[in-house]
């Protein structure tokens, strides 16, 4: 299999209820990306994974918790969630986050998973 | 705080028609400017990076500028076949952090 892959691709959750979404990339790439797609907002970025490090978190509350267990896998925990948080959940990797040659910061998405509260 | 915005929102030409996709961002200093395309219910697809010492960049039917001085870039798309139909998605990344800052799209549609 490759590119980048997300599970499940579509989930509905109670407010109460916890679950979490993982990503997988086959691309041998060192970044991972979660996004945020509103039905009325532009896409938002979430949070991004360096090295399996977070490198940056756009003030995304707590309910949202990101996980990296190593360069190839991103799982999102969530739990106690509002009905607010429905959207489409992307993930993405590129080689770095930083370019160090051409196409090194170019992003590749996996197809979402669409999250109902 | 940097903003993009993308206009128009929804576009329907018939086939065979060049079209023009503009994106503008306010915060000037910025890395690069990629063009995405998304699919209804399915991920993002890069189709051109320009860095920020670039005009333009060009992969088969496309075509992106990037006019940084002024916030603005275009897409143009040559000779528009149906298969295009799709949400066209531009993007900067700033010079300061990792992130990219999204516009809310353009929504287009091409006509057999």
């Amino acid at each position: 299999e490759t590119g980048v892959t997300q599970t499940p691709r579509h989930l509905v959750m109670g407010m109460t209820n916890k679950k979490s979404l993982k990503c997988e990339q086959h691309l041998g790439h060192n970044a991972m990306y979660w996004y945020k797609q509103s039905a009325k907002k532009p896409l938002e970025l979430m949070f991004v994974y360096n090295f399996k490090e977070q490198t940056e978190n756009n003030s995304v509350p707590s309910r949202f918790s990101p996980e990296c267990p190593n360069s190839s896998h991103l799982f999102l925990h969530l739990h106690t969630l509002q009905p607010e948080d429905s959207a489409l959940y992307l993930c993405a990797s590129s080689q770095s986050v930083i370019a160090g040659g051409p196409g090194q910061e170019t992003q590749y998405f996996g197809p979402g998973t669409r999250l109902l509260v | 705080k940097q903003e993009v915005t993308q206009i128009p929102a929804a576009l329907s030409v018939p086939e065979g028609e060049n079209l023009v996709l503009n994106c503008s961002f306010t915060d000037s200093a910025i890395y690069n400017l990629q063009w995405f395309r998304q699919d209804p219910g399915k991920g993002l697809t890069s189709l051109l990076l320009i860095q920020s010492s670039q005009r333009e960049q060009t992969s088969g039917r496309l075509n992106a500028s990037l006019d940084k001085s002024s916030g603005r870039s275009t897409l143009y798309i040559a000779a528009s076949q149906p298969g295009d139909s799709a949400t066209y998605l531009c993007a900067v990344k700033g010079r300061a952090g990792n992130m990219l800052t999204f516009g809310g799209g353009t929504r287009l549609m091409v006509k057999p």
